[in-house]
């Protein structure tokens, strides 16, 4: 199985502060790997697929990039409800995998 | 619009089954497959498996081969997933999720709301 590792594991921030989460393949997944949003007790949210495409009514604040091994997502100027959990996911081969979560915190 | 809808919460005693339904509306099933992903507390989503909705083909993860069926009913636009055998560490919320297909692979665009599947003797 493909191991996603994310980093950090939690991070503090503020409103208008521009972050980035980095996720880390345990081997190549070419492009092929997703970021989801999700806040408490809700279901995740998809945000980016194909590690740079903006899904569909996601604002333009949030962005995505990388390819083989290395994608990192970026919120360039936080809004408070940007405050949550965020995974990556690689769907290069099954099992596809979640990282193990950045908590974003203010 | 697109919508996925979980059944209601479950609780079982260790070594029983439970099957949790889908029920989607707002596109056409058969033109997409749905995903099962659970996620137990304070941990990150696990992919269980995926269904097609057209041919009702199936790819189950490793780690739930033979405790774990997905089938779908064409008629009502709904998927399901059984899960039998099941241990405490089971307890999860179980979410099912729309796979869309573009740009050479897979995501999950819309879910359900999920469904806490309890496992306690």
């Amino acid at each position: 199985d493909i191991q996603m590792t994310q980093s950090p594991s939690s991070l503090s921030a503020s409103v208008g502060d521009r972050i980035t989460i980095t996720c880390r393949a345990s081997q190549s997944v070419r492009t092929y790997l997703n970021w989801y949003q999700q806040k408490p007790r809700k279901a995740p949210q998809l945000l980016i697929y194909a590690a740079s495409n903006l899904q569909s009514g996601v604002p333009s604040r949030f962005s995505g990039s990388g390819s083989g091994t290395d994608f990192t997502l970026t919120i360039s100027s936080l809004q408070p409800e940007d405050f949550a959990t965020y995974y990556c996911q690689q769907s290069s081969s099954t099992p596809y995998t979640f990282g193990q979560g950045t908590k974003l915190e203010i | 619009q697109v919508q996925l809808v979980n059944s209601g919460p479950e609780v079982r005693k260790p070594g029983a089954s439970v099957k949790v339904s889908c029920k989607t509306s707002g596109y056409t099933f058969t033109r997409y497959g749905i995903t099962w992903v659970r996620q137990a507390p304070g941990q990150g989503p696990e992919w269980m498996g995926w269904i097609s909705g057209y041919n009702a083909n199936t790819k189950y993860a490793e780690k739930f081969q033979g405790r774990v069926s997905m089938t779908t009913d064409t008629s009502t636009s709904t998927a399901y997933m059984e899960l039998t055998s099941l241990r405490s560490d089971d307890t999860a919320i179980y979410y099912c999720a729309r796979d869309y297909y573009t740009s050479g692979t897979y995501h999950f665009d819309y879910w359900g709301q999920g469904t806490l599947v309890t496992v306690s003797s």
